[in-house]
């Protein structure tokens, strides 16, 4: 299930389901969506990106779906592993110039 | 393994004190950034340099200091720190300044310790 605190919305799975990771975004403009895994210790590490003349695009066991039209981005892990376990988060950049803002991050922990 | 290169990976520091941090790629990229983290937060972003020119600088103060030396090299210079500025620094790059499309890639950062 999925709880929100005072800390990162976390995600618990079950190792072999699939989690679903939702984002939303406010800023109009954007047009270039990222998603990036951050485990502890680490730097982000760059997972799937979307453009937003799609909807969806797949990777190895990962989807990314774009709804423009309500604003919402999400991240479907398949066959979800101990080692997804980590701190997910959106970033979206507008057409113009380098600035990439995030998300406030979704921890997925993944219980054998 | 990451492919940007960021060292010290940890740094102490005295609020009188002035170090450097140390950000390298060697993917050909020509836009590089730096962000700063704060635990259980986003990265938040505070310097992008474009063709080794600065080009966003989100109101840091002062006392930190970027420069480009080539386009490999990115350093941040700190002076003068408060303890509020301890943080996770993370530097990224990405391929080409101001092209759609090209996701930025990060560094595991330093962590940063301001007593």
């Amino acid at each position: 299930g999925e709880s929100v605190g005072l800390h990162l919305p976390t995600l618990s799975v079950q190792e072999g389901d699939n989690s679903i990771i939702n984002c939303a975004y406010s800023n109009s403009a954007s047009d270039y969506f990222i998603w990036y895994k951050q485990e502890s210790g680490k730097g982000p590490q760059f997972i799937i990106d979307i453009r937003s003349n799609m909807d969806k695009r797949q990777g190895q066991r990962v989807t990314v779906l774009l709804n423009k039209t309500v604003k919402h981005l999400s991240l479907q892990i398949a066959a979800t592993q101990p080692g997804d376990s980590a701190v997910y988060f959106c970033a979206e950049k507008e057409a113009a110039g380098n600035k990439l803002t995030f998300g406030g991050g979704t921890r997925v922990l993944v219980k054998p | 393994d990451t492919e940007v290169t960021q060292t010290p990976k940890h740094l102490v520091m005295g609020m009188t004190n002035k170090k450097s941090l140390k950000c390298e790629q060697h993917m050909g990229h020509r836009a590089m950034y730096w962000y700063k983290q704060k635990a259980k937060k986003p990265p938040e972003l505070m310097f992008v340099y474009s063709y080794e020119k600065l080009s966003i600088n989100e109101s840091v103060p002062s006392r930190f200091s970027p420069e480009c030396p080539n386009s490999s090299l990115l350093n941040l210079h700190l002076h003068a720190l408060q303890p509020e500025d301890s943080a996770l620094y993370l530097c990224a790059s990405s391929l080409t300044p101001g092209t759609q499309g090209q996701p930025q890639h990060f560094g595991d950062g330093t962590r940063l310790s301001i007593l």
